[in-house]
């Protein structure tokens, strides 16, 4: 079956502008929860959404917003876009929840300059 | 607040030898723990969960309620184990899933 499919793979932007990744989650999986990973932090968690619904946030600023479509597809914005967002971030994907365990996509490589 | 801390950033060991990844965790409530592994230019992957209890790759862990320790073992290491594994905490409801930083594991030949 297909994997968790994230879009794009590499992005370069400016400070000030935003931002919007893709994930597709496994066929079936209902919540899909998005991590920015940077060596400095490591894997910091920003949300998860299960049914179109934001059901858990991490500490992370208003500018880091995210949606879940019908179809289980959920998209992250970032807006108004800093240095300190350079980040590889990861979508995962779960039948129902992380406590059943993640699937997790190949990332997206955020660089802001 | 829940924390997941993995002491040892780096582990280096020969082939052959006995592996032992330390995870220590900190939460209230009954846990749900993994480890998680990402091989050179692969993506993260789950590699057991302790509610299984199985093993995988010859890897098991045991959760330890007492020590609050979800160490990750392999009796006799190989190579191709070499690896970032991650720790991590997942809880239902509104907790927020937390990650140890992980250990970098070098099995050397």
């Amino acid at each position: 079956k297909a994997g968790v499919t994230q879009t794009p793979r590499y992005l370069i932007k400016t400070r000030g502008q935003q931002v919007t990744l893709s994930c597709s989650p496994i066929s079936g999986h209902r919540s899909v929860s998005w991590y920015q990973q940077t060596p400095g932090q490591g894997l910091q968690f920003l949300f998860e959404y299960f049914s179109e619904t934001q059901r858990n946030k991490g500490n992370f600023p208003g500018r880091f917003s995210g949606r879940q479509f019908s179809n289980s597809r959920s998209e992250m914005n970032v807006s108004t876009l800093e240095l300190g967002d350079s980040a590889l971030y990861l979508c995962a994907s779960s039948l129902r929840g992380v406590e059943h365990g993640y699937t997790f996509g190949s990332g997206t490589r955020l660089t802001v300059v | 607040a829940q924390r997941v801390t993995q002491p040892e950033k780096l582990l280096s060991v020969f082939k052959g030898a006995p592996v032992e990844l330390k995870c220590n965790y900190s939460y209230s409530g009954s846990p749900e723990l993994f480890w998680y592994v990402q091989y050179s230019r692969q993506r993260l992957q789950l590699l057991l969960r302790h509610i299984s209890r199985e093993s995988i790759k010859g890897f098991t862990a045991d959760l330890n309620k007492g020590e609050t320790s979800f160490h990750l073992k392999k009796p006799f290491a190989q190579e191709e184990d070499s690896a970032m594994y991650y720790c991590a905490l997942g809880t239902g409801g509104s907790y927020i899933p937390t990650f140890g930083r992980g250990t970098s594991l070098i099995v050397h030949p």
